[in-house]
């Protein structure tokens, strides 16, 4: 079974403070995602990876990092947090195929 | 306008109906479409995935695809309330682009 990790389920950080989402996946899969979940507003793509080292800008990447040093392992960073980046953040890995894996999410409260 | 719609319910429906859930799209590019689940506090997981029009049948479980319409609908006979969850719609128009996601419809099966 693919088995996608978060580091935190549940996160609260103050305004202003950089906060790390760590994303680990176990299938040796080329391509990882990082997607913010809102109510009314579905998934949205922040950033994604193809391979190591490489990262591309997905729909809202504003306010946001990633870092892809090792195949399975896909980090956001927020450099300096925000009220408007409270919400659910879900890592996704996948290999050839359509199917994304998703990780269980960290809901992210910035306050 | 989004480029995938989606009724973000909710729907209840009692123990045994049949379901239907439905997305509209506006790329005719998509050429993929896929439908995911997500329980509460949990990540989307695959449930169906459909290459271009036609059905796909997996138990009780129903994928449809109509390209002309740009319209895919997802079937659940015999509900069960183990089936009560967020249904996303999802699409692509290549195995390397992006997935575009609905939003999500809230789906609540009563005993």
């Amino acid at each position: 079974d693919v088995k996608v990790t978060q580091s935190s389920r549940y996160l609260v950080k103050r305004t202003g403070e950089k906060v790390f989402l760590e994303c680990v996946q176990d299938m040796d899969h080329e391509n990882m995602f990082w997607y913010r979940q809102d109510p009314g507003l579905g998934l949205r793509l922040i950033y994604f990876s193809y391979d190591v080292k490489m990262k591309e800008k997905g729909d809202i990447p504003e306010g946001y990092s990633v870092s892809r040093e090792k195949k399975e392992r896909f980090s956001l960073i927020l450099e300096s947090a925000s009220t408007n980046q409270t919400s659910m953040y879900l890592c996704a890995s996948m290999s050839g195929t359509e199917e994304q894996f998703f990780g269980p999410g960290t809901r992210l409260t910035v306050l | 306008q989004k480029e995938v719609e989606q009724d973000p319910g909710p729907l209840s429906v009692p123990e045994g109906a049949i379901v239907s859930l439905n997305c509209t799209y506006s790329n005719s590019a998509f050429q993929y479409f896929m439908w995911y689940r997500q329980y509460s506090r949990k990540g989307p997981e695959l449930l169906m995935y459909t290459y271009s029009s036609g059905n796909k049948e997996d138990g009780r479980f129903t994928a449809q695809v109509d390209k002309s319409s740009k319209y895919i609908s997802l079937f659940i006979r015999d509900s069960q309330p183990s089936d009560s969850a967020t249904y996303l719609c999802a699409m692509s128009g290549s195995s390397a682009s992006k997935i575009i996601f609905g939003s999500g419809t809230r789906l609540s099966i009563r005993p």
